[in-house]
């Protein structure tokens, strides 16, 4: 089955630098690439997404980049923010297997103010 | 939409005792999915439900867990024996099929067996 990796597992980030989070994924049928935050004692919120047949998308200071051959994908955060931080999961999800949506062990993202 | 409900938010109770969580879909949403979150193993897919069908249950910890969909907008998740190691927050998450459409969660339960 799908196994997604991530790193790193923290990150401590100056305020209004970049923040770049790491995945890889196992199955190459995976098509949906979502990235979730989650703020403390809160569900997880989806931020942004990507599909395969996609190499990059970008919402304001968030983007997210996908390598279909290396099968991995990057979550970018340009301008950081203390409200940025958080704990930040990616996801990688196959419609072959009827949308079994798998995550990564997440991210710990510290902004310093 | 009110979103994806669950209840109850917190529950403590005791070693051996029967515990059920439950699960409101958004409307419309046909996948179903049930998490657990703890510190050492992140977000864990515990089973997922397509049309009400159990699709893959391989992440259930044990026969001690199991989850229903008695109808297309309800699950429950049910824990019988609990154990202290069981406690962790559990969330529901609802979805329409399709593998590339956001999933939503719920508020998650918080679980503390003693």
């Amino acid at each position: 089955g799908e196994n997604v990796e991530q790193h790193p597992s923290t990150l401590s980030v100056q305020e209004g630098d970049s923040a770049v989070i790491k995945c890889t994924y196992s199955d190459s049928a995976s098509n949906y690439f979502p990235w979730y935050k989650q703020e403390l004692g809160k569900r997880p919120q989806l931020i942004i997404d990507i599909r395969s047949n996609v190499g990059e998308k970008k919402d304001q200071r968030i983007a997210v980049t996908l390598n279909k051959t290396a099968k991995h994908f990057s979550l970018h955060i340009t301008e950081t923010q203390p409200e940025d931080s958080a704990v930040y999961f990616c996801a990688a999800s196959t419609s072959k297997d009827g949308n079994k949506l798998v995550f990564g062990a997440g991210t710990i993202l510290r902004v310093k103010s | 939409d009110a979103g994806v409900i669950q209840s109850p938010r917190h529950e403590v109770t005791e070693m051996g005792q029967e515990v059920t969580l439950r699960c409101k879909l958004i409307s419309g949403h046909n996948s179903l999915f049930w998490y657990r979150q703890t510190m050492m193993r992140g977000l864990e897919l515990l089973i997922y439900f397509n049309n009400n069908v159990p699709i893959d249950d391989s992440g259930m910890p044990e026969d001690r867990f199991s989850a229903k969909m008695p109808n297309a907008s309800f699950s429950t998740l049910k824990i019988q024996p609990s154990e202290p190691r069981d406690s962790a927050v559990y969330f529901c998450a609802s979805s329409i099929q399709g593998g590339d459409t956001e999933a939503f969660f719920g508020q998650g339960t918080r679980l503390t067996v003693v």
